[in-house]
């Protein structure tokens, strides 16, 4: 699976759009990105994935790039409760997801 | 819909003693199931995976062992822990075919001392 690099940890204003990058340029033309995090003391919680084209739903949306060597997990109004260490994760279908360090994303009023 | 159970939350055992973890998922036949573990302030390991019963894939050598004795049940063993056996152990279950989309257990918080 191909190695992702994100941000130790970032800061967000409660209200405002958290937009978490993730770096993967060695991602090969069959592998997903994913998307969990993990609160506190809790199991990590499915967001989102994609191949190429951007998607939405509920939680969050997710930009990638039009040569899928980066994406954006975008939480558009975060709350308090968003705050968590966020999970990028390149991987081949099939395979178990390996993951890495995340993002601490923290949310304040 | 479909449930996973993973029990005890939390868990003191000596150096020495023997593991046992017991992870079952409700609602759904043939999942394919995982246990990580995190260590203090580390990211999540994953230890073992399995397709199916009896079918057992083990990531990383180590004092651990896993079993799948029913469809919908996934056991973590040890005959001796070690200290570095310390962690948040978790279960998750592949809620996809077509996807890597796990749902995670609420975890064991092991403590070996």
């Amino acid at each position: 699976d191909a190695k992702t690099t994100q941000p130790t940890s970032m800061d967000c204003a409660e209200g405002r759009a958290a937009n978490l990058p993730c770096n993967h340029s060695t991602i090969s033309g069959n592998e997903y990105v994913y998307w969990y995090r993990q609160i506190h003391s809790q199991g990590p919680q499915y967001i989102i994935h994609g191949l190429k084209n951007n998607e939405t739903n509920e939680m969050a949306s997710l930009i990638i790039t039009e040569d899928r060597k980066s994406s954006t997990l975008i939480l558009p109004h975060a709350t308090l409760r968003d705050t968590a260490v966020y999970y990028c994760i390149a991987n081949q279908a099939g395979t178990a997801l390996i993951f890495g360090k995340g993002t601490t994303l923290s949310v304040s009023s | 819909s479909q449930t996973i159970h993973q029990w005890p939350a939390t868990l003191v055992q000596p150096v020495g003693s023997p593991l046992s973890l017991e992870c079952t998922v409700e609602g759904t036949s043939n999942p394919n199931l995982y246990w990580y573990r995190q260590a203090a302030g580390r990211g999540l390991q994953l230890l073992f995976y399995s397709v199916g019963i009896g079918q057992i894939s083990s990531e990383v050598p180590q004092n651990l062992s896993a079993s799948r004795p029913q469809d919908r049940q996934f056991i973590l063993s040890s005959k001796k822990l070690l200290l570095s056996d310390s962690g948040f152990y978790l279960c998750a279950w592949k809620g996809d075919r077509f996807s890597e989309k796990l749902f995670f257990g609420s975890g064991t918080q092991l403590s070996v001392l």
